[in-house]
C-alpha cells in the first residue's frame, strides 16, 4: 500500500536554529499538507499546497515557516529560528483530491 | 476556535461490546466528515468518512452516523476488539477548495479484554 514517508522520525534542535522536515508524498497525489500536534493537544492544520503553491495556511503558519516542493517527489517544511513552543509532532499528508488523506508517521521535533 | 468538538476525552469498553464515539461541529459549511485512528508514535490512519448527503456509512465493524440538524456525528465500532484501543479523531472539511481538515481533540478508546 502506498505510504507517505517522513524523515527524520525525531529531530532535536537548539532554540534559534533552522530545521527542515522532509516528506515524500504518494506519487500520484496532488494535494499536500502539513499538520502538527503539540503534546496532549489536537492535530492542527498548518498549510496546504497544490499546483506548486500554497493554497491555504493557518494563523500558525507565519513568516517563520515555509514549504517547498524542490523536485517531483519531496515536500519540505522549513522552520526558521525555532522556539521552544515549536516542539510538536509534525505530520505530512497527501491526497488525490479530497477524501481521506494519507498521513505520514510524523517527525517529532524537540526544541531545547 | 473549536469548530469540531469531541467532549469525551476517554472511553473504556469491554471486548465484544459496542463502542460509540461522538463528535459535534459548529460550522454548517462542513460537508465532509472523517474519522481517524491514531496509535502512539504513528500518524493518523483514515478509518471511514461520510458526506453530508448521507446519514450513515458502514465499513465492516465501523459505522458512522451523521445528524446534520444536530451537527453531530458518531462512530460505532461493533464488536470492539482490544486492537481498537487508540485515540480516535473526528475531522471535518468543506469538500472543495483545499480540503483542509479541522480536527477534534480526540477520544482515547480503551477496549478491555
Amino acid at each position: 500500500e502506498p505510504e507517505v514517508t517522513q524523515t527524520p522520525s525525531h529531530q532535536v534542535t537548539q532554540m534559534g536554529q533552522e530545521v527542515i522536515l522532509r516528506c515524500v508524498p504518494i506519487s500520484n497525489h496532488l494535494y499536500f499538507y502539513w499538520y502538527r500536534q503539540i503534546l496532549g493537544q489536537k492535530v492542527e492544520f498548518l498549510v496546504s499546497f497544490y499546483n506548486n503553491e500554497i493554497s491555504e495556511k493557518s494563523e500558525i503558519f507565519d513568516d517563520q515557516f515555509s514549504v517547498e516542493r524542490p523536485d517531483g517527489s519531496n515536500f519540505t517544511l522549513k522552520i526558521r529560528s525555532t522556539k521552544l513552543e515549536d516542539s510538536a509532532m509534525y505530520f505530512c499528508a497527501s491526497s488525490e483530491r479530497g477524501g481521506g488523506y494519507t498521513f505520514g508517521s510524523g517527525t517529532r521535533l524537540t526544541v531545547v | 476556535d473549536q469548530q469540531v468538538k469531541q467532549n469525551s476525552p476517554s472511553l473504556s469498553v469491554q471486548e465484544g461490546r459496542i463502542s460509540i464515539l461522538n463528535c459535534d461541529y459548529t460550522n454548517s459549511m462542513f460537508d465532509y466528515f472523517l474519522w481517524y485512528k491514531k496509535y502512539p508514535a504513528e500518524g493518523p490512519t483514515f478509518l471511514i468518512s461520510i458526506s453530508s448527503i448521507k446519514d450513515k456509512n458502514e465499513d465492516g465493524r465501523f459505522t458512522v452516523f451523521l445528524n446534520k440538524s444536530a451537527k453531530h456525528l458518531s462512530l460505532h465500532i461493533v464488536p470492539s476488539q482490544p486492537g481498537d484501543s487508540a485515540v480516535y479523531f473526528c475531522a471535518a472539511s468543506k469538500n472543495s477548495g483545499t480540503y483542509k481538515y479541522i480536527f477534534g481533540t480526540g477520544t482515547r478508546l480503551k477496549v478491555l479484554a
